[in-house]
């Protein structure tokens, strides 16, 4: 079974850090390009961060860029994000996702992780 | 607000047929690239719906649709039931921004 786990939530300090990490199983890992898609209660959904296969290339939302880092490690099948200079609109639940298919230009998600909650509050 | 414009609500009876809009820009649905849909029930994650404008995967009943016309799609629900209550979220990606996009998403109400 294709799965996907996030882990590292949890309440945080304006200005603070934090990395989450998403366990991948029942698929090749390395094969994948992943991204990171967050939502706050109640609202929509908003994309994050991209990385591709071999972790050589990266993107991310002008809301994120230079504050959060994305990355991978396919040998343990986890991919992460490093989240700095946390900011209270930083607040969501954050999803891991794969893309559909393992090919170049498939960025629709299907798998998604079960979400992982940061609260960003003094 | 989203990059992709959806109607925040939408409602239909039982057995009736809705459809939900997604409009973007000539950076995104309009330079070509695919819409895909999600829906999200209540306190879970998104689950994919419709890939590359009109593709269903396994197990999502052919009671779901998808269409794209120029700078806009739309997802078609026929057959209404109390079960399809759910949030639906259109997504693509978008040059200019070199990332993914999504609509606002819309809460659908079966009546």
């Amino acid at each position: 079974e294709v799965q996907l786990v996030e882990s590292g939530g949890g309440l945080v300090q304006p200005g603070g850090s934090l990395r989450l990490s998403c366990a991948a199983s029942g698929f090749t890992f390395s094969s994948y390009w992943m991204h990171w898609v967050r939502q706050v209660p109640g609202k929509g959904l908003v994309w994050v961060s991209r990385i591709n296969s071999d972790g050589s290339r990266t993107n991310y939302a002008d809301s994120v860029k230079g504050r959060f880092t994305i990355s991978r490690d396919n040998a343990k099948n986890t991919l992460y994000l490093q989240m700095n200079s946390l900011r209270v609109e930083d607040t969501a639940v954050y999803y891991c996702a794969r893309v559909g298919i393992a090919a170049a230009g498939a960025n629709w998600f299907d798998p998604w992780g079960q979400g992982t909650l940061v609260t960003v509050s003094s | 607000q989203s990059v992709l414009t959806q109607p925040p609500s939408v409602s239909g009876a039982p057995g009736q047929r809705v459809t939900i809009s997604c409009t973007g820009s000539s950076s995104n649905i309009g330079a070509g690239y695919d819409v895909h849909w999600y829906q999200q029930l209540p306190g879970t994650a998104p689950k994919l719906l419709i890939y590359e404008n009109i593709n269903r995967p396994s197990g999502v009943p052919d009671r779901f649709s998808g269409s794209k016309s120029g700078t806009s799609a739309s997802l078609a629900i026929t057959g209404l039931q109390a079960a399809d209550e759910a949030d639906y979220y259109c997504q693509s990606y978008d040059s200019s921004l070199s990332g993914a996009v999504f609509g606002g998403g819309t809460k659908l109400t079966v009546l």
